[in-house]
């Protein structure tokens, strides 16, 4: 148990459906991350939040929207997917790295298998 | 963009034998850091390096900061059956900050257990 907690934690939708993904911290960490993760690849980082503010995107397609309501959630809204996008999604948070420094340290939660068909 | 190349991509482990991993990178990073997945789950932090030279120990795993400050490696001592899993190194630029402060993972070294 990370503290991080992810759900669902198995999705599979249609390519026309709509669907979101939620994360919840319970560490007091005011950064949160979505993470792609597909085989034989590095994790790809897709967002990022400090402080309910989005500070990254790594050029994602529009398909994903993410939306930050406070620091200890963090949700990924899925709409129109394509098959490739078919991954384990990881949530993480950690204190924000500008205000700790290099010590900042991100703590997973369990991840969402999304299975697009 | 960085990369982090980490090796080996996997390995068989027969129980009792000893593992190492490592992985390296083209810049100098500040942070290191080792995760470990277990099947279904996500990653989970086995050891935080933050000093070049920096030596530290979690029960039968020991890891290095490089003190080129571009390398890391993981031991493992006396395996055992659930040590499989993936483990994953990464790091972070000594330039933090914006997109650079972000964690840069390998992709992977896969331990299994001899058949």
């Amino acid at each position: 148990e990370t503290g991080v907690t992810q759900t669902p934690r198995h999705l599979v939708m249609g390519m026309t459906n709509k669907k979101s993904l939620k994360c919840e911290q319970h560490l007091g960490h005011n950064a949160m991350y979505w993470y792609k993760q597909s085989a034989k690849k590095p994790l790809e980082l897709m967002f990022v939040y400090n402080f309910k503010e989005q500070t990254e995107n790594n050029s994602v397609p529009s398909r994903f929207s993410p939306e930050c309501p406070n620091s200890s959630h963090l949700f990924l809204h899925l709409h129109t997917l394509q098959p490739e996008d078919s991954a384990l999604y990881l949530c993480a948070s950690s204190q924000d790295f500008r205000t700790s420094g290099p010590q900042e340290t991100q703590y997973f939660g369990p991840g969402t298998r999304l299975l697009v068909l | 963009g960085q990369q982090l190349n980490q090796s080996p991509q996997s390995m068989f482990i027969q129980e009792g034998e000893d593992v190492s991993m490592n992985c390296t990178s083209s810049s100098i990073f500040n942070t290191w850091l080792w995760y470990k997945q277990d099947p279904g789950e996500g990653p989970v932090l086995l050891i935080a390096l933050y000093k070049a030279g920096e030596l530290t120990s979690n029960g039968r795993l020991t890891a290095q900061f490089g003190i080129t400050r571009k390398d890391s490696f993981l031991n493992i001592s006396a395996s055992i059956p659930s040590d499989v899993g993936i483990y994953f190194c990464a790091g972070r630029d000594r330039n933090y900050g914006g997109s650079q402060g972000n964690l840069i993972f390998g992709k992977g070294t896969k331990l299994s257990v001899k058949p």
